[in-house]
C-alpha cells in the first residue's frame, strides 16, 4: 500500500534563510509525488510535482522539490524565505498502478512559520 | 471560473441528525474525492469516484456514503452524525491522465457535531 510521511510537525525559519520541509513516499512502483500548501480557512492549492523526468522539480512561489529515488524522499525547498510563505503543507503520493490508480494520499502536514 | 464548489461552508448538527454535502465541478474532471482534516492526522480519503455513476471507498468510510449521479456533481451524506465526525470536509476533482492528475480543491466545509 501506498503511504507517505512528513517527519515534521513544525519547521521554523527566518525570513531570508534557506527552508526545508520534508517527506518520504512508500510505494511499489514509480511514484507521482505532490506538494500542495494551505492557508487558514482555505482549501489547499497545488505547488509542484513530479511525475518523471529531471529529478529537480521547480514550482509556484519560488519553491522547488528534488525527488530522490534511493532514499525515497522528494522534499520541498525554497533558497530564500519569505513571511507570506507560513502555511501549512502537504506532500502527497499516487501509484499510478493497478487499484490504487486513482487514490492521492496525503501527509500529516507540515507548519511552515517564517519569522521577520 | 468556479472550479471546485462546495455547500454549505459550515454547519452544525445535532448528534443522530443527517445531512448531506454537496460538491460541483466545472473543469469535467473524471475523478472526484471528499477527504476529511483534522488536527494531526492531515487529510484522509473518505470515498472517491472514478466516474459518473461509480464510487469506491477511501481510508476511513465509515458512517458516510456518496453518491455520483451526474459526473460534475459528488455527494457525501452523514445518516446519523456523530460527534467523532466534527471535522473540516474538503471536495475535490482531477482528471485522469498520464502524466498524473493534479487535484484541484474546495474551500471545505466546517461541520462541528454536537
Amino acid at each position: 500500500a501506498q503511504s507517505v510521511a512528513q517527519p515534521e510537525d513544525q519547521v521554523n525559519v527566518a525570513e531570508g534563510n534557506p527552508l526545508t520541509v520534508k517527506c518520504t513516499y512508500s510505494v511499489s512502483g514509480n511514484p507521482y509525488l505532490f506538494w500542495y500548501v494551505q492557508y487558514p480557512n482555505r482549501g489547499l492549492q497545488f505547488l509542484l510535482k513530479y511525475i518523471t523526468g529531471d529529478n529537480l522539480v521547480k514550482g509556484s512561489y519560488g519553491f522547488e522539490a528534488e525527488f530522490n529515488k534511493s532514499q525515497t524522499s522528494f522534499h520541498l525547498k525554497k533558497p530564500s524565505a519569505l513571511v507570506s510563505d507560513s502555511a501549512l503543507y502537504f506532500c502527497a503520493v499516487r501509484d499510478p498502478r493497478g487499484s490504487s490508480a486513482s487514490k492521492i494520499i496525503f501527509g500529516s502536514g507540515t507548519r511552515l512559520s517564517i519569522r521577520p | 471560473n468556479a472550479g471546485v464548489t462546495q455547500t454549505p461552508k459550515f454547519r452544525v448538527l445535532k448528534t443522530g441528525q443527517s445531512m448531506t454535502l454537496l460538491c460541483a465541478q466545472d473543469m469535467n474532471h473524471e475523478y472526484m474525492y471528499w477527504y476529511r482534516q483534522d488536527p494531526g492526522m492531515g487529510l484522509r480519503l473518505i470515498h472517491y469516484s472514478v466516474g459518473e455513476g461509480t464510487t469506491a471507498k477511501g481510508e476511513v468510510p465509515d458512517g458516510y456514503n456518496v453518491s455520483r449521479l451526474k459526473k460534475q456533481n459528488f455527494l457525501l451524506g452523514l445518516e446519523s452524525a456523530a460527534p467523532s465526525q466534527t471535522s473540516v470536509y474538503f471536495c475535490a476533482s482531477s482528471y485522469q491522465t498520464a502524466s498524473g492528475n493534479t487535484i484541484y480543491f474546495g474551500e471545505g466545509s466546517w461541520l462541528t457535531v454536537v
